[in-house]
């Protein structure tokens, strides 16, 4: 099971909208709506930002939001805050009833 | 609150064995499927392996299949994960980390214990 395709670093300044792709495959991104997206601080655990591709766990500020399209979900965050430079990570559920994560995006707030 | 708490990492020789545990409370575990993940130094996550809330059910990555077993013991609120013949290459923070029930999301994750493999 090969690690879903994401962008090594996206950037913006605090304000503008930032979008994160995370691309798989017919067998797991393509086929679930079982994409979920977590950040992660450097040295701290990850935590839950979007479940089922769109929903947000309680909690979650609604400038962070989810969607997907064919093989390729995304995570859009608006109103980019300093706070929110991190690494995100998207995973899915797959075919074979295991779990996948991307390869990490890191965020930076200019 | 809900918490996990991993213990039982440290400096392992290639080829030895090592049990990491999870021990959680403030919910019902019994009532939760649970996971292991595990990120080796400065890289990305890496998913591990999945328990059913009962046990019944294991998953496991292709890359540790047949050297990893994850268990748990309800009465005692733990998860394990037994790792065995192990590589350079299994150096990371392993994390456990509860699955929101029938949404194949992680809600909540332990703070990690780092597995070094070195000679």
């Amino acid at each position: 099971q090969s690690a879903l395709t994401q962008p090594a670093s996206v950037s913006g300044s605090p304000g503008q909208s930032i979008t994160i792709s995370c691309t798989g495959t017919s067998s797991d991104v393509g086929f679930y709506n079982y994409v979920s997206w977590y950040q992660q601080h450097p040295g701290k655990a990850p935590k839950l930002m979007i479940y089922e591709v769109t929903n947000r766990p309680s909690g979650v500020p609604d400038r962070f939001s989810g969607s997907k399209s064919g093989n390729t979900a995304s995570l859009t965050i608006s109103g980019l805050q300093a706070e929110d430079e991190a690494d995100y990570y998207c995973s899915s559920y797959t075919s074979s009833n295991t779990r996948v994560f991307g390869s990490g995006t890191k965020v930076a707030v200019l | 609150q809900v918490q996990l708490v991993e213990s039982g990492g440290g400096v392992v020789q290639p080829g030895r064995s090592l049990r990491v545990s999870c021990a959680a409370s403030g919910f019902s575990f019994n009532r939760h499927a649970m996971h292991w993940v595990r990120q080796a130094p400065g890289k990305g996550l890496e998913w591990v392996a999945v328990i059913s809330y009962d046990g019944s059910d294991r998953f496991y990555a292709d890359s540790v299949k047949g050297r990893f077993t994850i268990s748990r013991d309800n009465a005692k609120y733990t998860l394990y994960l037994q790792i065995n013949s192990l590589r350079a290459e299994d150096t990371a923070v392993y994390y456990c980390a509860r699955d929101l029930a029938m949404k194949y999301s992680c809600d909540y994750w332990g703070q990690g214990t780092l597995v070094t493999v070195s000679s």
